[in-house]
């Protein structure tokens, strides 16, 4: 167990729906990363939060968005969703915006038919 | 040129077989170098993590860095079905907020009993 949790785990949906995705990092973890993987491909970075502000941005959406809470979690909405944002979405955590370790949760598999 | 190479496979070796999986990187940035598991539909599991060129032993895994030519391995000893899984190498790179994490896409591995 990373210590990361992420809900739901599963989630099915109809195209141009919204959805949230939500990450709890690890106690003490100021840091939170998305990342999203497709069947069969690398993991894909999605966006990175650090003590509430975004830091760092890859290849994310206009459709996605993200947060930072107070308390540290995390949210990734994916709005006006199609059959493509089919995948398996991971939030990961590091301490102090990381110094080379990410400790992933188990991931949200959204299935957008 | 993709900032980090790896051989997808799949690589299928025999049970008890030392198996060798490597990473490329053209980046001189990079500061730290990570091997992640990830067993199928499961969140990538950190594994070994190391800072310098040289080897690490952890149990029957040894990882190598060798940055003067941008190359790092994994070595997995006595290998057993359980360590079927994708294996994904990971190095990070100074940004102005901590560490950017460049993943590459990972090897596919199957060990047969």
């Amino acid at each position: 167990d990373s210590g990361v949790t992420q809900t739901p785990k599963h989630l099915i949906t109809a195209t141009g729906q919204r959805v949230t995705l939500r990450c709890s990092p690890r106690s003490g973890d100021l840091s939170v990363y998305w990342y999203q993987q497709s069947l069969d491909q690398g993991l894909q970075f999605l966006i990175q939060y650090y003590n509430g502000e975004e830091r760092a941005k890859g290849n994310i959406l206009e459709r996605f968005s993200a947060q930072q809470f107070p308390d540290l979690h995390s949210e990734l909405n994916l709005s006006s969703l199609e059959l493509g944002d089919s995948a398996l979405y991971f939030c990961a955590s590091s301490v102090r915006g990381g110094n080379g370790e990410l400790f992933f949760g188990e991931g949200s598999r959204l299935t957008v038919l | 040129q993709k900032e980090v190479e790896q051989d997808p496979g799949p690589l299928s070796v025999p049970e008890g077989a030392i198996v060798s999986l490597n990473c490329t990187y053209s980046n001189s940035a990079f500061q730290y170098f990570m091997w992640y598991r990830q067993y199928s539909r499961k969140g990538p599991e950190l594994l070994m993590y190391t800072y310098s060129s040289g080897n690490k032993e952890d149990g029957r895994f040894t990882a190598q860095v060798d940055k003067s030519s941008k190359y790092i391995s994994l070595f997995i000893r006595d290998s057993q079905p359980s360590d079927s899984a994708t294996y994904l190498c990971a190095m990070t790179e100074p940004s102005n907020y901590g560490q950017n994490f460049v993943f590459g896409p990972g090897t596919r591995l199957s060990v047969l009993p």
